[in-house]
């Protein structure tokens, strides 16, 4: 069973620019949640997404957003790129939602320069 | 707010010793209490889980340690290998979706 699949791994992108990023969750799991990892503040939650419908939000500005399609895949997007976007995103899979295991991708690594 | 509070921040452990990271949250409305295990360069894996109506959980060398009423929960890892050596992270969630609070994470490293 594939697991969970992030593209792409990396990227550097300019301050203002706007990036897209990719999560296909586990075959059969309909729940994708975010999830950004910097070293100083470590893993935080950005949102939830339950057939195609986003369930939680998490403390973050509203140039973060995400969406999520029929086949379960979802993107996030962050626009008006800032230094600070700079980190690890994680997109983490689930059979469905309510405290469950999540499985998590290696993550993409975004640069803001 | 952090909500969950993890330590230490460090850990060095002999081979063959026992690694114990702690943890503490706040919030009564969490329910599932997982810990994950990560590697440089990989994401959070799955280590082992626990609910509230257990006070212990084993997987192997891995042991989760539960107090509901001091709102604490550990880990423990028998006869810690080289190969242990990794960034641990404990994390909460409420009932309400998959929206996990995680604890500060704790860089373990095993000396052979």
């Amino acid at each position: 069973k594939a697991g969970v699949t992030q593209t792409p791994r990396y990227l550097i992108k300019t301050r203002g620019q706007q990036v897209t990023l990719s999560c296909s969750p586990i075959s059969g799991h309909r729940s994708v949640s975010w999830y950004q990892q910097t070293p100083g503040q470590g893993l935080q939650f950005l949102f939830e997404y339950f057939s195609e419908t986003q369930r939680n939000k998490g403390n973050f500005p509203g140039r973060f957003s995400g969406r999520q399609f029929s086949n379960s895949r979802s993107e996030m997007n962050v626009s008006t790129l800032e230094l600070g976007d700079s980190a690890l995103y994680l997109c983490a899979s689930s059979s469905r939602t309510g405290a469950t295991e999540a499985f998590f991708g290696q993550g993409t690594r975004l640069t803001v320069v | 707010q952090q909500q969950v509070k993890q330590s230490p921040q460090s850990l060095i452990v002999q081979k063959g010793g026992i690694s114990i990271i702690n943890c503490a949250y706040e919030n009564t409305a969490f329910d599932y209490f997982p810990w994950y295990q990560q590697f440089p360069g990989k994401g959070p894996a799955l280590l082992i889980a626990i609910r509230p109506d257990v006070s212990e959980k084993k997987e192997g060398r891995f042991t989760i340690s539960f107090n509901k009423s001091a709102k604490q929960f550990s880990l423990h890892i028998m006869d810690s290998q080289p190969g242990d050596s990794a960034t641990y992270f404990c994390a909460a969630s409420k009932n309400a979706g998959n929206m996990l609070t995680f604890g500060g994470g704790t860089r373990l490293m095993v000396k052979p």
